[in-house]
């Protein structure tokens, strides 16, 4: 069974280049998270979805971030334009929602690598 | 607001050692706590997890942790570790939403 693939695994950049972050979730899940894992701040939580829909964006830090999850398969995290504060490592993460509890195991992929020069 | 506190950033142990390790969170509710760890260049991983019934909860690779709701405490141990448990282990909490709340993480390294 695959797990949650996350493209790509590292990402070099320019400060002001747009940058784009993949996420296919587990096949059959239909919650998607994504984090942002720094040294200074730890594991933060950007967005997450239900459905498809965003359900609390209040992680995103600014205007610059956006993210979409046009179908149950497929999530983007975009920065645009991206800056060396943004040098971080992305999760996306997965879970089957039952019900209206916060018990769900998320599943979480490998992450992605950004630095931003 | 929810918060977690992993009281110790490192935690240096030797092979066949036991080892604890400590968190505490923040909240005046009921809570489900979680224990995740993080191998070298991966994602995490889940460990186990408190919901609700008996206080001490078995995980995986001999990984068992103890809710103490006085101490609001949600301590990790393992009897005997192993090289292969050299990682970064999380811990985390969640109020009846899907947020979770992630500790600062402490790292577990084993000496030989």
């Amino acid at each position: 069974d695959a797990g949650v693939i996350q493209s790509p695994r590292h990402e070099v950049t320019e400060m002001g280049q747009e940058v784009t972050l993949r996420c296919k979730p587990i096949s059959g899940h239909n919650s998607l998270f994504w984090y942002r894992q720094t040294m200074m701040r730890g594991l933060e939580l950007l967005i997450y979805f239900n459905n498809n829909v965003p359900i609390d964006d209040s992680g995103m830090p600014e205007d610059r971030f956006s993210a979409k999850m046009p179908n149950a398969s497929f999530s983007t995290l975009k920065i645009q334009p991206s800056e060396p504060r943004d040098s971080a490592v992305y999760f996306c993460a997965s879970s089957y929602r039952q019900g209206g509890s916060g018990t769900d195991t998320q599943y979480f992929g490998p992450g992605t690598r950004l630095t931003v020069l | 607001a929810q918060s977690v506190t992993q009281l110790d950033s490192q935690v240096p142990v030797f092979e066949e050692a036991p080892v604890e390790l400590r968190c505490n969170y923040s909240s005046s509710v009921s809570v489900y706590l979680f224990w995740y760890v993080q191998y070298p260049n991966q994602g995490l991983q889940l460990l186990l997890k408190y919901l609700s019934g008996s206080t001490l909860v078995k995980g995986i690779n001999g990984f068992e942790a103890e809710f103490n709701k006085s101490q609001t405490s949600f301590h990790l141990r393992k009897p005997s570790v192993h090289i292969s448990d050299t990682a970064e282990y999380f811990c985390a909490v969640s109020q009846g939403a899907q947020k979770l709340v992630f500790g600062q993480g402490t790292r577990l390294t084993i000496n030989p």
